[in-house]
């Protein structure tokens, strides 16, 4: 069965640095996201990405964030600057059609910003 | 405006036991609705879904959901539990691609099976 894979596994990172969180989503899929899920919270959406743009995105995405589709396989999402606030499992999802929902997820990356 | 309460953030049952998980949702739009489910370390997979169908959903290992229109409701349920079924799950309502293409996750409810 296709899957979405979610590369590091877990990534530790000094506060203030720049970290790349990294994504293959489902070959024929058209639609990428990234949500978190900060420990004993509920998984958030951050932003949805389709047609080499961002389509949606949440008041947490701010400047500090930016995503990329640089190749035809590759999803990324960085943070320029991490806070401590930033650490979380981060999880990509690629979709084929919104309108008929049907989100397969990765096994995140789980961030800690030390 | 879309969101999904979980009624209960843990909920323990021994092995071989019906297995019950609530959840109510709240929609604007006609909705469409998920179970998902984490085990320890691993991603989130997608249980059942209902997308304005038939109102009772069957799913993966044995799952199924009713969805309840007059209750806004959307329980997640199991005649009989088996071990491997501990996990977190989350009931999900989803955002129309015209007014935002997203998920809005419930809070969560952590199963507990008893041997």
């Amino acid at each position: 069965e296709p899957e979405v894979t979610q590369t590091p596994s877990h990534q530790v990172t000094q506060m203030g640095q720049e970290v790349i969180l990294r994504c293959v989503p489902i070959s024929n899929h058209l639609y990428f996201y990234w949500y978190r899920q900060i420990l004993g919270q509920k998984v958030e959406f951050l932003v949805s990405f389709y047609n080499n743009e961002i389509s949606e995105k949440s008041e947490i995405f701010d400047d500090q964030f930016s995503v990329e589709r640089p190749d035809g396989s590759n999803f990324t999402l960085k943070i320029r600057s991490t806070k401590l606030e930033d650490s979380a499992m981060y999880f990509c999802a690629s979709s084929s059609n919104p309108d008929s929902p049907g989100y397969t997820f990765g096994s995140g990356t789980r961030l800690t910003v030390v | 405006a879309q969101s999904v309460t979980q009624l209960d953030s843990h909920v323990s049952v021994s092995e071989g036991t019906p297995v019950l998980l609530r959840c109510n949702y709240s929609s604007s739009y006609s909705p469409s609705l998920f179970w998902y489910v984490q085990h320890p370390n691993k991603g989130l997979q997608l249980l059942l879904k209902y997308t304005s169908a038939a109102t009772l959903v069957k799913g993966i290992n044995g799952f199924e959901a009713e969805f309840k229109k007059s209750e806004t409701s959307f329980h997640l349920t199991k005649p009989s539990a088996h071990m491997s079924d501990a996990a977190e799950y989350f009931c999900v309502v989803s955002v129309p691609k015209e007014y935002g293409n997203k998920l809005v996750f419930g809070a969560g409810t952590i199963l507990r099976v008893k041997s």
